[in-house]
């Protein structure tokens, strides 16, 4: 089946600084993408949506500021968690989507915010 | 997307078959149901979906009844690999742009 590939796994961090996580579709085109996050025994939550060539569409109470989407081509998306804080630390994952509709998540990356 | 209802938890021991049910009454004709599961720390996987006929594929079967107001998903021969969150989600086949709707989704634990 197709494969979505993140980057970092996991990644620690210093309260105040940037991390960036990049989602790739390494065997099909992606138009569209989207960010969750899953803070501990909660579920999947969509932050924003992301479309190739496009600004993103975020999900209501999603700081777009803070947490920048790029979607410059068609088999990567990234997002960038600026000026991160401790409340920050969590799961985030992404989805692809195929040209038929097809779902297909990534493995997750966990962010820790010291 | 209708609102599906699902179990907390359940256990399950290991080699019997796994039921695992969800309701969703408020399901529309052009909604299909679709299960994922989540093993800890990892992304969503993919397990199976059907609209009206019940489905089979080589990890799980899905039942969905007659009115298609509940479904359950049956895994045969439940392994301690099986072990994850279960999310029962309604939606339309549509293009993919719109993003799938996490609920709480059930926690299976097979046992030893």
């Amino acid at each position: 089946g197709a494969v979505v590939s993140q980057h970092p796994s996991w990644v620690i961090c210093k309260s105040g600084t940037s991390v960036k996580i990049e989602c790739r579709s390494l065997d099909f085109q992606a138009t569209t993408m989207f960010w969750y996050r899953q803070f501990p025994k909660q579920s999947l939550m969509l932050m924003a949506t992301s479309n190739e060539g496009s600004k993103a569409t975020y999900e209501q109470g999603v700081e777009k500021d803070k947490f920048l989407i790029n979607h410059a081509s068609l088999t990567l998306s990234t997002l960038t968690v600026t000026s991160a804080h401790p409340e920050d630390s969590s799961f985030y994952i992404c989805s692809a989507s195929t040209h038929t509709g097809e779902l297909f998540f990534g493995e997750g990356s966990r962010l820790t915010v010291l | 997307d209708a609102k599906t209802t699902q179990p907390p938890s359940m256990d399950c021991a290991e080699g019997r078959a796994a039921n695992l049910p969800c309701n969703h009454s408020t399901i529309s004709g052009n909604e299909y149901v679709y299960w994922y599961r989540q093993i800890h720390s990892q992304g969503p996987q993919y397990i199976i979906h059907g609209l009206k006929n019940n489905e089979t594929n080589e990890m799980a079967s899905l039942i969905i009844t007659e009115d298609r107001k509940s479904s359950t998903l049956i895994l045969p021969h439940a392994t301690l690999r099986d072990t994850a969150v279960y999310y029962c989600i309604v939606r339309t086949a549509d293009t993919g742009r719109r993003a799938l709707t996490f609920g709480s989704g059930t926690r299976l634990q097979v046992q030893p």
